[in-house]
């Protein structure tokens, strides 16, 4: 089967790095998508992979190992703002979108 | 870029009645879904919205329960039936240009009582 992996929950000091993982297996692989996730709202676009090697925007980076099954989204000097949920999506086969549960970022002062 | 929009944003509705959400973008896009996303939880594609034709259904939901039209590139709506408390969540519209862009609309949050 088809699965998407990534911690439940993290929790990091506004200023610091923090690095959310996630681990897939899926059916054929046509990229990897980081998205961001405010409460009540709807998820935002943060990256897409679908080469080997990292990607950096700004103070978000995300890196992916195809051989692996995984990737991992960075976010550098935190603010309280980047407090959300990530959510990890790989394009199958048949260009569709399997989703990770999602990891809630907590920043704490 | 594509600029999704969704109406209702939010709706009470009674066990056993229908609503339909609409979705418009605001470009031509190539392919059109829909999720629904339980608080605190990821997203669950329901369907693929194919233009002209039925649309393409997930394993558990099915035409009868949440009929789709896609009459068009840059238009969609989904149906919710003969609704139950069980129904209420937030169902997102989404759009994708290429591979590597897929947008999402705002949302509609649904409450069934």
């Amino acid at each position: 089967g088809q699965n998407i992996d990534q911690p439940t929950e993290m929790t990091a000091t506004e200023g610091a790095i923090v690095q959310i993982n996630c681990t897939y297996q899926t059916s054929g692989f046509n990229g990897l998508f980081w998205y961001q996730q405010h409460a009540g709202e709807a998820p935002t676009f943060l990256s897409y992979n679908v080469l080997d090697g990292l990607e950096e925007k700004g103070r978000f980076s995300s890196f992916l190992s195809r051989s692996k099954g995984y990737s991992y989204l960075l976010l550098k000097e935190l603010q309280m703002k980047d407090s959300a949920s990530y959510l990890c999506g790989v394009m199958d086969s048949n260009y569709q979108l399997i989703w990770g549960a999602g990891t809630k970022l907590i920043i704490k002062p | 870029s594509a600029v999704i929009s969704q109406k209702p944003s939010r709706d009470i509705c009674q066990r056993g009645t229908s609503l339909t959400i609409q979705c418009q973008v605001d470009s031509q896009v190539t392919m059109m879904f829909w999720y629904r996303q339980q608080p605190g939880q990821s997203l669950t594609l329901i369907a693929t919205a194919n233009q002209g034709s039925e649309a393409t259904y997930e394993s558990g939901f099915v035409i009868d329960k949440f009929p789709i039209s896609r009459p068009n590139l840059t238009f969609s709506t989904l149906t919710v039936s003969n609704m139950s408390p069980e129904d209420s969540s937030i169902y997102l519209c989404s759009g994708n240009t290429g591979v590597e862009t897929q947008y999402f609309g705002p949302g509609t949050r649904l409450l069934v009582l």
